[in-house]
């Protein structure tokens, strides 16, 4: 079964832009969530999807946003870009987070914002 | 707010050599997880424990979880280079409110095995 995908995996944009990142969950598995992960901060919680539906939000500001389609697909969006949001984007899918769910991780999608 | 405290947050051993990574919490979670993370690459599911003090070993490596499920241990006998890397834990949201799909990661452990 393949994993999790992430595209693109390298991004690179500059202050003020927007940009919007993809996930692609392991089959059958209908949540995913999203984590930023940066040196000083380590991994946080962005949000999480369930049937197309954002059950769940970190602290991020509102510039951070994100929606999932019927197949369970799920894109994250940042707009007005700002130096701070350089990281690697993790998304997470599991079959329902429930309380004990396992998450299985992509491999990020590093943006570096000039 | 749940916070994950891991420990120690660097270790630089030989290889051959035991050690143990800590993860402590004054809340409960409902599951505890192991990742390991290659530099640039997501973090690599390495196990769940789910139940108070429960135990599970992956070949060298040993988890535990705290009976409180407050607390999770990682163990790794006769470390080798292959297991350098970052080591994070993570935890499961406790029964209760809406936490779906949060986990709350402890800050890491940088492990470098020495040949």
């Amino acid at each position: 079964k393949a994993g999790v995908t992430q595209t693109p995996r390298y991004l690179i944009k500059t202050r003020g832009q927007q940009v919007t990142l993809s996930c692609s969950p392991i089959s059958g598995h209908r949540s995913v969530s999203w984590y930023q992960q940066t040196p000083g901060q380590g991994l946080q919680f962005l949000f999480e999807y369930f049937s197309e539906t954002q059950r769940n939000k970190g602290n991020f500001p509102g510039r951070f946003s994100g929606r999932q389609f019927s197949n369970s697909r799920s894109e994250m969006n940042v707009s007005t870009l700002e130096l701070g949001d350089s990281a690697l984007y993790l998304c997470a899918s599991s079959l329902d987070p429930g309380r004990k769910e396992t998450q299985y991780f992509g491999p990020g999608t590093r943006l570096l914002v000039l | 707010t749940q916070l994950l405290e891991q420990s120690p947050q660097f270790l630089s051993i030989q290889e051959g050599e035991n050690l143990t990574v800590y993860c402590n919490s004054s809340s409960v979670f409902s599951s505890l997880q192991w990742y390991r993370q290659e530099p640039g690459e997501g973090p690599v599911l390495l196990v769940t424990v789910v139940t108070g003090g429960e135990v599970k070993k992956l070949k060298r490596l040993t988890f535990q979880f705290g009976d409180a499920r407050k607390d999770s241990s990682l163990h790794i006998t006769a470390a080798q280079p292959g297991d350098t890397g970052l080591y994070l834990c993570a935890g499961g949201p406790a029964a209760g409110g809406t936490s779906y799909g949060k986990l709350t990661f402890g800050q890491g452990t940088i492990l470098t095995v020495h040949p």
